[in-house]
């Protein structure tokens, strides 16, 4: 069974100070993976998607790499607008459709 | 550009109630759709999704349907409701081919409570 997992649930950042969000995957068949930002009440907004090992995608503070393994969301210097839930899914093929296995979110406050 | 819509933003239905969301995409031909729900403190579970009209592929046995009568509308439904029906209801659709189809946009969401 395809599986992805977010650590840590949650990160509380002092404004400028940068980290990195990590994602764990095992899909069969991996054709992607992807990050969206989901903001309260909303639905997830995409990021990126990262085809192969080694791969990187930038967007203004966030940065993300894909391994084998594991995929990571760099945050540079973030801002208190970077505060959302960031969500990562391994992208599977199943009878003609696209499937997403996600994982439950790292939830980042960025403080002042 | 594309724009996905669900509607409505919320709802609140008794247990027993039926159920009817709506996805609407616009911008784009053939789509493929899906339908989500997010519960608190979980990951997004895949519910249905569908590569044409009429063309509707079930993930999880459950108390929900859907249905795509038009090339770029989603419809999810149930004759009954449950408690364990509420939750947050994401629609999403991709490109119909190529690279690009691997790339889900979603919708707004509706938030459904059953009591």
């Amino acid at each position: 069974e395809d599986q992805v997992t977010q650590s840590p649930e949650a990160l509380r950042l002092q404004e400028g100070e940068s980290s990195s969000l990590n994602c764990s995957y095992t899909v069969s068949g991996l054709r992607g993976l992807f990050w969206y930002r989901q903001d309260p009440g909303k639905g997830p907004e995409f990021l990126f998607t990262l085809y192969s090992a080694g791969e990187e995608k930038e967007k203004e503070r966030l940065k993300a790499t894909l391994t084998k393994k594991e995929s990571f969301l760099h945050i540079t210097a973030p801002k208190p607008e970077d505060s959302a839930t960031y969500l990562c899914a391994g992208g599977g093929l199943t009878g003609g459709g696209n499937k997403l296995t996600f994982g439950t979110g790292t939830q980042l406050k960025v403080e002042l | 550009s594309q724009t996905i819509h669900q509607w409505p933003a919320t709802l609140v239905q008794p247990v027993g109630s039926p159920l009817s969301l709506e996805c609407t995409v616009e911008g784009t031909s053939n789509p493929n759709l899906y339908w989500y729900r997010q519960a608190a403190g979980r990951g997004l579970q895949l519910l249905f999704y569908s590569v044409g009209i009429g063309q509707i592929s079930s993930e999880v046995p459950q108390n929900l349907s859907a249905s795509r009568p038009q090339d770029r509308q989603f419809i999810l439904s149930s004759k009954k409701l449950l408690l364990s029906d509420s939750g947050f209801y994401l629609c999403a659709w991709s490109p119909a081919s190529g690279r690009a189809s691997e790339t889900q946009y979603f919708g707004p969401g509706t938030r459904l409570l059953v009591l």
